[in-house]
């Protein structure tokens, strides 16, 4: 159990380009989510895998994020046009068929 | 729709002293209930969890929790705390009428141990 794995920990950019972070989950789970915080909040849903297929986004996640997880292994979540409101840390996590959620140490993005 | 309302935003407490951290829920079906602890720039570690049976959980590091239905509540305590459980505290809930899909978060409380 190596843990979930995330990339890169930092990304700063600017405004109007686009972003992607990468997740690795525990190599058993075939649940997948991601979260976004921002400073002083609990972290907020924005969808979640099962296997491969998408399951449930939340009305957090704008036409500007899609969210893939091709093989069922890895996902990745992209930001298209960012805006400075996107600034916040996405976590990813993973689990087997029920919680708990195992979480990485997040993508920390600040768009200037 | 389910919430959680964790109540106290930061708690300050000095070391050895006993410490609760509340969180109240509102769902009317099934539960899942955690507690999660974050570090500064760090990612969400599960600290402890209540599935079914036993209303009081315990973690390794002395905190337990105690799941009461009839109050919709599920607070955190811990008789003795130290300088290194500094630290981010997150409730959340999982309930059956989302298939237990996912994890809804409190807003947090911060826990600051002074010596």
């Amino acid at each position: 159990d190596t843990g979930v794995s995330q990339n890169p920990r930092h990304k700063i950019t600017k405004r109007g380009q686009n972003v992607t972070f990468r997740c690795d989950p525990i190599s058993e789970h075939n649940r997948l989510y991601w979260y976004r915080q921002t400073l002083g909040q609990g972290p907020e849903f924005l969808t979640y895998f099962q296997n491969e297929a998408q399951l449930e986004k939340s009305r957090l996640l704008s036409d500007r994020f899609s969210a893939e997880r091709p093989k069922g292994s890895f996902s990745t979540l992209e930001i298209q046009r960012t805006e400075q409101g996107d600034s916040a840390m996405y976590l990813c996590a993973s689990s087997k068929e029920l919680p708990p959620l195992h979480f990485g140490n997040g993508t920390r993005l600040t768009v200037t | 729709a389910q919430s959680v309302t964790q109540l106290d935003s930061q708690v300050p407490v000095f070391e050895e002293a006993p410490v609760e951290l509340r969180c109240n829920y509102s769902s009317s079906v099934s539960v899942y209930l955690f507690w999660y602890v974050q570090y500064p720039n760090q990612g969400l570690q599960l600290l402890l969890k209540y599935l079914s049976g036993s209303t009081l959980v315990e973690s390794i590091n002395g905190f337990e929790a105690e799941f009461n239905k009839s109050q919709t509540s599920f607070h955190l305590r811990k008789p003795s705390v130290h300088i290194s459980d500094t630290a981010e505290y997150f409730c959340a809930v999982s309930t059956s009428a989302g298939g237990y899909n996912k994890l809804i978060f409190g807003a947090g409380t911060r826990l600051a141990v002074h010596p």
